[in-house]
């Protein structure tokens, strides 16, 4: 099955620098990406994702790359504010033939933006 | 509109003891999810329908795991008995359709004694 790679484990940036988090996955069928924010004791939240069709997606201060020979994509926060920490996880899916979109998740990463 | 609603949102159990987790998804979403997040890990998915049909639950322990969706609308998700490792926060997620954005309801957090 899918196996997804989520580095680094801990993060911890000033305000206003930027943040760069990096997963590898190893299914070459999977094409779609998606990324979550799950603060302190609450829900994951989708804050960005990406489909293999597309090699960059930006919103706003956040910005997603996937490389889809190298097997990897990367989550971009620029100008980091200190309600952007909380732990960030990246997953993987593939859909058609018997997979329905199956999320398998990255370890997670702890970003702590300080003042 | 409406999100995803779970509960019970705590419950504290004995080992061998069983317990059961309701989940109401986003209505019209054909498609629910059942994940189990261990402190400190990513969330991993138990089981999954597609109205009322399972579609994957390789992953769900069937020695003492259950799930149902009744009417492809609400689910239960039941352990019996439980286990010392079953203490988690377990995850109800609905979808329109499968490979569409999740969203997540608030968790159960379990504790097993």
């Amino acid at each position: 099955g899918e196996n997804v790679e989520q580095h680094p484990s801990t993060l911890s940036v000033q305000e206003g620098d930027s943040a760069v988090i990096k997963c590898t996955y190893s299914d070459s069928a999977s094409n779609y990406f998606p990324w979550y924010k799950q603060e302190l004791g609450k829900r994951p939240q989708l804050i960005i994702d990406i489909r293999s069709n597309v090699g960059e997606k930006k919103d706003q201060r956040i910005a997603v790359t996937l490389n889809k020979t190298a097997k990897h994509f990367s989550l971009h926060i620029t100008e980091t504010q200190p309600e952007d920490s909380a732990v960030y996880f990246c997953a993987a899916s593939k859909a058609g033939g018997t997979s329905y979109g199956k999320l398998t998740f990255g370890q997670g990463t702890i970003l702590t933006v300080h003042p | 509109e409406a999100g995803v609603a779970q509960s019970p949102r705590y419950k504290i159990i004995e080992k061998r003891q069983s317990v059961a987790f309701w989940c109401n998804p986003i209505s019209g979403h054909a498609t629910l999810y059942w994940y189990q997040q261990i402190l400190g890990q990513g969330p991993k998915l138990l089981i999954q329908f597609q109205n009322n049909g399972v579609v994957d639950d390789s992953q769900l322990p069937k020695d003492r795991f259950s799930a149902e969706r009744l009417k492809g609308v609400d689910s239960t998700l039941k352990i019996q008995p439980a286990k010392l490792e079953d203490s988690a926060v377990y995850l109800c997620a609905s979808s329109l359709y499968y490979h569409y954005e999740q969203y997540f309801g608030p968790g159960t957090r379990l504790t097993v004694t």
